[in-house]
């Protein structure tokens, strides 16, 4: 198994671009979530979904779009890039919810925004 | 007040050396607790899930205290492959896992 997936894991975007995140699990996990990683601020919560065709808000949605057609996609859409956006960006993806299940995280994707 | 607070370090120790992190946390309605590891611009992975009873897994002991809100990792005879940042993670309320991540604590282990 692969695990989590996640491209790219690299990029650099103007300010006002858009670009989509992909992320992928082979686990056949029904939880997944995106998390930025900032310096100082520890891992916040994005968006999440419980199963395919239902995402939620985490703590920092606001410029993030999210969607989960397939149990194994959970693309993170960047509407209009801003430098605040700059971040480590981490996928994962739990068995089940309730915050008792171990985390699988992906490789993350490092975002700069100029 | 942050939810999770470490100390971020680092703790710089010799091999061979026991470390201690401890990790307070704020809301005393949390369920569930766990220590993540993080290597250098890696992803987070599972260290240990922390039980009320305590519990042991090779030279990593993980306690939690409730009374007190904190939850500690005590690493005995460090290797310098124990070089990470070890992250405290929470869950909240119910609901879906309202984890919440510490900022972390960095160890180095030096020859």
């Amino acid at each position: 198994n692969a695990g989590v997936t996640q491209t790219p894991k690299f990029q650099v975007l103007k300010t006002g671009q858009s670009m989509t995140l992909q992320c992928a699990q082979d686990m056949n996990h029904e939880y997944m979530s995106w998390y930025r990683q900032d310096p100082g601020m520890g891992l916040r919560l994005i968006h999440y979904s419980v199963g395919a065709g239902i995402t939620d808000q985490g703590e920092v949605p606001n410029g993030y779009n999210v969607s989960r057609s397939t149990t194994e996609d959970f693309p993170l859409r960047l509407l209009s890039a801003a430098p605040s956006q700059t971040s480590v960006y981490f996928c994962a993806s739990s068995r089940g919810a309730g915050g008792y299940n171990e985390q699988f995280f992906g490789p993350g994707t490092r975002l700069t925004v100029l | 007040r942050k939810e999770v607070e470490q100390d971020p370090g680092p703790f710089n120790v010799p091999e061979g050396a026991t470390v201690a992190f401890n990790c307070t946390y704020s809301n005393s309605a949390s369920q569930s607790f766990f220590w993540y590891r993080q290597d250098c611009r890696k992803e987070p992975k599972l260290l240990m899930s922390v039980y009320s009873s305590g519990n042991e897994d090779g030279r990593f002991t993980a306690q939690l205290n409730r009374a007190s809100q904190y939850i500690s990792l005590l690493i005995r005879d460090s290797k310098l492959s124990d070089s990470a940042t070890y992250l405290c993670v929470v869950n909240g309320n119910t609901g879906f896992q309202k984890l919440v991540f510490g900022t972390g604590t960095r160890l180095l282990v030096s020859p």
